[in-house]
């Protein structure tokens, strides 16, 4: 089952540089889309998020952007930060199916000083 | 600022035991879910509970699992003989609940309870 994908393991970027993190779906029925971060032996934290019915939503030094004919969206973190040193996890759901998230595999994103 | 806690962190225990999970979802939501994650895994959903009764339970919750919201705070899982397998991080996750189609459904998670099979 591979509804969300997240297809780079690994990020590493340039401290004060961007961070772009991308993430593919399939399910036409998803409408609303995550992104959360986690450390090692903690839970995902919620970033930010976008309905369907928009193409970007933009919080402080993250954006996310959804290009629903594309089924993609993109994570921006500008300037990117060594505390951004993370994994990060894009995830979907839709609501006329519950409302569960489907998670991709992660993107593990290193920001070096 | 209101958080979901689980506990143990950490449960070791043997094949064939059963184990109870325990969480406390933040206070005004009313949507309840585990997740779980296999070490090198996709973080998976298990179910959902609203109502006080599962709205929702993906493949993997078999008849050896169960939820139950004893109380007004928590919500438990209980694996009720465990298997090699079952060994993973389990996180409990709470949201306010989705209202409409397009609504927020921001679920927050716990910092999960690693279970150990031996």
């Amino acid at each position: 089952d591979q509804q969300v994908k997240q297809n780079s393991p690994s990020l590493s970027v340039q401290e004060g540089r961007i961070s772009i993190l991308n993430c593919d779906y399939t399910n036409s029925m998803f409408d609303y889309f995550l992104w959360y971060k986690k450390y090692p032996a903690e839970g995902p934290t919620f970033l930010i998020s976008i309905s369907s019915i928009k193409d970007k939503n933009e919080d402080g030094r993250f954006t996310v952007f959804l290009n629903k004919s594309a089924k993609h969206l993109s994570l921006h973190i500008v300037p990117s930060q060594p505390g951004d040193s993370a994994v990060y996890f894009c995830a979907a759901s839709a609501y006329l199916e519950g409302g569960k998230l489907i998670f991709g595999q992660g993107t593990e994103l290193s920001v070096k000083p | 600022e209101p958080e979901v806690t689980q506990t143990p962190s950490h449960q070791v225990t043997q094949m064939g035991q059963e184990v109870i999970l325990r969480c406390v979802p933040i206070s005004n939501h009313l949507y309840f879910y585990w997740y779980r994650q296999i070490l090198g895994q996709k973080v998976e959903f298990l179910v959902s509970f609203y109502n006080n009764e599962i709205s929702e339970k993906s493949e993997i919750f078999d008849d050896q699992f169960s939820v139950e919201r004893p109380d007004g705070s928590n919500f438990t899982l209980k694996i009720r003989s465990t298997k090699l397998e079952d060994s993973a991080m389990y996180f409990c996750a709470s949201s306010k609940g989705t209202v409409a189609r397009l609504a927020k459904n921001i679920q927050y998670f716990g910092a999960g309870t690693r279970l150990s099979v031996l």
